[in-house]
């Protein structure tokens, strides 16, 4: 069936430093693939999504990288700052199959991300 | 509206009486969702429709559980003689369409007693 899962479970950096948070997902047919961040009493917030005919795409010190030869997704920020203090999860997304559309999101378990000043 | 709009925030019951949570999407979204967060754990998918039309409710838990969006607008998600185990977050999100980023809401922290 379907999965995403996370090699880390924690992560910590020192401000300033990049950060690289890590995904696997299992579902080879997935073929979009959203990078959420949840601060403590929030809800998910949308960092930056990726389709499967890419391979890379940059934000605004953000970079996802997707490889589907190995099915992992990574997410990159640069200049880690104690406001990207959060949990980041991934989420995978088998939009269309067959001419029917699926709107189901699977996500990982999360990764913490704790930046220290 | 501006975001997903989710209500109440909180709510606690007691064991055995019937729940509804609302979530008002952004405006102009087709594709509405329902998920199911426990502590510490990624969204667990409930349901999803497009429209009026409920797509996808594999994730729903059982026969107590359902869910509506009549106009294709606000949803209601409805725990009929809700357990303990009914208790979590549940989250709301909106997107453009299928396979567009879904924005979540700030979720209703039920807790049953």
């Amino acid at each position: 069936g379907e999965s995403v899962g996370l090699h880390l479970p924690t992560l910590s950096v020192q401000e300033g430093d990049n950060s690289i948070i890590n995904c696997a997902y299992s579902n080879s047919a997935s073929d979009y693939f959203i990078w959420y961040k949840q601060e403590s009493g929030k809800g998910p917030q949308f960092i930056i999504d990726i389709r499967s005919n890419m391979d890379k795409r940059q934000g605004q010190r953000v970079t996802v990288l997707l490889n589907k030869t190995v099915k992992h997704l990574s997410l990159q920020i640069a200049a880690t700052q104690p406001g990207d203090s959060a949990v980041y999860f991934c989420a995978e997304n088998l939009s269309w199959a067959g001419g029917t559309s699926y709107g189901k999101l699977t996500f990982g378990q999360g990764t913490i991300l704790t930046v220290h000043p | 509206g501006a975001g997903v709009s989710q209500s109440p925030r909180y709510k606690v019951t007691k064991r055995g009486q019937d729940v509804a949570l609302r979530c008002d999407p952004i405006s102009g979204h087709v594709s509405l969702y329902w998920y199911r967060q426990a502590l510490g754990q990624g969204p667990e998918f409930l349901t999803y429709f497009n429209y009026e039309a409920q797509q996808d409710k594999s994730g729903l838990p059982n026969d107590r559980f359902s869910a509506e969006r009549p106009e294709g607008s606000i949803s209601t998600l409805t725990i009929q003689r809700t357990e303990q185990r009914d208790s979590a977050m549940y989250r709301c999100a909106s997107s453009a369409g299928t396979g567009r980023v879904a924005f979540f809401g700030q979720g209703t922290r039920l807790t049953v007693v």
